[in-house]
């Protein structure tokens, strides 16, 4: 158990539905990095918030939104959902003190789009 | 920008083989390297990491060595078991002007070992 928790396990919806995937990280981390798995794209990295703010984006449509709150939850907001969209979606929690800190994988939520 | 290349698989081994998945990345600077571990049905784990050059990062028998002559960081293990049948993801982190650590993967080698 990594300590990270992500809801829902799974979520099954139709296009141009929109969803909201929650994260918790790991006690006393302040960052979380969103990454989408997918098979033709493997694992990308979606976007970070350290301590309520964005600090990084990287390959995240503009259909897709994230926030995180002052208890440090973060959510992730896909919206005019389609078929491509479907993936694994991590989060990962860490302390980000330095490049090599490690980070903590949340089991992740099975995104299906009908 | 940066990019991590891994040898595709399925790999599939018999129990007590010698593994290796080779890995080879490229960087602008001095990135830290990680290999991750999937089992099914689960999220990505640590699997070992190393942080400079000839460091080698090693943990439940796998080693890697960070190589910055040839930009490798291969993943070897001498005697594989059944429980070690997972998803081994090679990846960097090379921190971002804004101290962003994302962390840039490989496209995953499949391994399954069997009896």
């Amino acid at each position: 158990d990594s300590g990270v928790t992500q809801t829902p396990k799974h979520l099954i919806t139709a296009t141009g539905q929109r969803v909201t995937l929650r994260c918790s990280p790991r006690s006393g981390d302040l960052s979380v990095y969103w990454y989408q798995q997918s098979l033709d794209q493997g694992l990308q990295f979606l976007i970070q918030y350290y301590n309520g703010e964005e600090r990084a984006k990287g390959n995240i449509l503009e259909r897709f939104s994230a926030q995180q709150f002052p208890d440090l939850h973060s959510e992730l907001n896909l919206s005019s959902l389609e078929l491509g969209d479907s993936a694994l979606y991590f989060c990962a929690s860490s302390t980000d003190r330095t490049a090599y800190n490690e980070q903590f994988f949340g089991p992740g939520t099975r995104l299906t789009v009908l | 920008g940066d990019s991590v290349t891994q040898m595709e698989g399925p790999v599939t081994l018999s129990e007590e083989a010698f593994l290796t998945i080779n890995c080879t990345y490229t960087a602008t600077g001095y990135p830290s390297l990680f290999w991750y571990v999937q089992y099914p049905g689960e999220g990505l784990q640590l699997l070992l990491k190393a942080t400079k050059a000839d460091d080698k990062g090693s943990n439940k028998g796998f080693e890697a060595t960070y190589r910055k002559e040839t930009t490798s960081f291969h993943l070897e293990k001498g005697s594989v078991q059944v429980s070690d049948s997972a998803v081994y993801f090679c990846a960097l982190s090379e921190p971002s002007g804004a101290g962003s650590y994302q962390l840039t993967f490989g496209k995953g080698t499949k391994l399954s070992v069997i009896p």
